[in-house]
């Protein structure tokens, strides 16, 4: 069973840092890995989708790579504001469609 | 404006009362799921539906019902028999791409229930 796992459970940096969340997964046989922004009490965004052919994507501040044979996908976010404060989730996709996901990263950039 | 809505935001359940969460979306997508969320947890798949009047059970399917009559709408209700209700849930649909994978979910906004 695909187990998913996140480190740390959460973080606080001053504005200005480079942040780095941790994503790990048991199984590599994965379609993808995906990246979610949630803000307190709502619904998901998504920020990156990686394909299991992949290593890595960048959208702005944003790259995640993907390590499948180890088992581990980094997200950074450049030069952190405070507005990138959320909770951020891995999530990978097995068969069909179905999404295994990790309890995610809090993070607190402060100002 | 495309995208998924969910109805209500909160919603309150009596003992013993079977309740109905709405999702739909207009992003003409043909999967569609329900996911509970737990604080400090993850996201759990409860049920899932690829296509109209099919749907596949999740992780947690006990005490929960689906149906998929309209390819823009999965509804789910939470049985009297789910003893622990309380949680987030949240509703998503993706599209397919050429060679047959699931693209990147799209979530709604999410109904919190709790219970009286």
């Amino acid at each position: 069973k695909q187990e998913v796992t996140q480190i740390p459970a959460a973080l606080s940096v001053p504005e200005g840092e480079n942040l780095v969340l941790n994503c790990s997964f048991t199984d590599s046989a994965i379609y993808n890995l995906q990246w979610f922004r949630q803000d307190p009490g709502k619904g998901l965004t998504s920020l990156l989708l990686i394909q299991s052919s992949q290593r890595e994507q960048t959208s702005g501040r944003l790259n995640a790579s993907l390590d499948k044979s180890s088992g581990r996908s980094t997200l950074y976010i450049a030069a952190s504001q405070p507005g990138d404060s959320a909770t951020y989730l891995c999530a990978v996709m097995g068969s069909w469609g179905k999404l295994q996901f990790g309890a995610g990263t809090q993070v607190v950039v402060t100002p | 404006d495309g995208g998924i809505t969910q109805s209500p935001k909160y919603l309150f359940r009596k003992e013993g009362q079977n309740v109905t969460l709405s999702c739909e979306q207009n992003l003409n997508h043909d999967a569609m799921y329900w996911y509970r969320q737990d604080p400090g947890q993850g996201l759990r798949l409860i049920y899932y539906s690829q296509i109209v009047n099919d749907f596949q059970k999740g992780d947690i399917a006990e005490g929960y019902s689906v149906s998929r009559e309209k390819k823009e709408s999965f509804p789910l209700t939470v049985t009297s028999a789910q003893k622990n209700p309380t949680a987030f849930y949240l509703c998503a649909s993706s599209s397919a791409d050429s060679g047959g994978n699931q693209e990147t979910q799209y979530f709604g906004p999410g109904t919190r229930l709790l219970v009286l």
